[in-house]
């Protein structure tokens, strides 16, 4: 059974700090990882990803997949209070139909 | 341009009634998910359709059933609602390229708020 977990569960910082997030897989037929970020309601897309693009930068986030380690980290520096959300990371093992798995997420808060 | 549209917003349900989510998408996606999301378990998959006319299950059917109408449009059907499917239900649907690429990129709905007493 795939599995993807997340850590930590939960996170509060200040603003300003600079975090990172951790998600750790085991898959069967790895073809890519993807991060989300969720506020009020529906999950937002941030990074995918691959064997062919293990690093992903936009603004103050950032990303990196480890193969070899069979993980991924998410930074987010000089956080604001917009960065409070729940953020998901999702890995793709392929197959005939493209599913993902979800990890529980971590909530990010990030006070003023 | 709308994206994933999910109706209704809010719903709550006596034990035992039955009730359709709708999920439409207008962005000629081949793939359409059905997700639920229960505090501390993450995103769940009940039913996914990875092209007109084909459904499979996903982590969670059981208590579920799932019609891909049409390209744009994929409903989830409770016929006997319980407490324990009490949620936070989400669609999303994604373009799968044949080929030479893929995408596995999800698009997801605003969601349904469905409680179940």
């Amino acid at each position: 059974e795939d599995k993807v977990v997340q850590s930590p569960l939960s996170l509060v910082v200040h603003e300003g700090d600079t975090v990172t997030l951790n998600c750790s897989y085991e898959v069967t037929n790895f073809r890519s990882l993807l991060w989300y970020k969720q506020e009020k309601k529906a999950p937002t897309f941030l990074f995918m990803l691959t064997s062919s693009g293990i690093e992903k930068k936009s603004g103050r986030l950032s990303s990196i997949l480890d193969k070899k380690e069979l993980s991924s980290i998410l930074n987010i520096t000089a956080t604001q209070t917009g960065d409070s959300a729940i953020y998901l990371c999702a890995v793709n093992s392929g197959g005939s139909n493209y599913k993902l798995t979800f990890g529980k997420g971590t909530l990010l808060t990030v006070n003023p | 341009n709308a994206g994933v549209t999910q109706t209704p917003k809010f719903q709550v349900l006596k034990t035992g009634q039955s009730m359709t989510l709708q999920c439409a998408q207008d962005m000629n996606h081949n793939s359409m998910y059905w997700y639920r999301q229960d505090p501390g378990m993450g995103l769940r998959l009940i039913y996914y359709s990875a092209s007109e006319g084909t459904t499979d299950k996903g982590e969670v059917p059981n208590g579920y059933n799932v019609s891909r109408l049409n390209k744009r449009e994929f409903s989830l059907r409770l016929e006997s609602a319980a407490p324990s499917q009490t949620s936070v239900y989400f669609c999303a649907s994604s373009e799968i390229r044949s080929g030479q690429g893929r995408n596995e990129k999800l698009f997801f709905g605003s969601g349904t708020q469905l409680s179940v007493l």
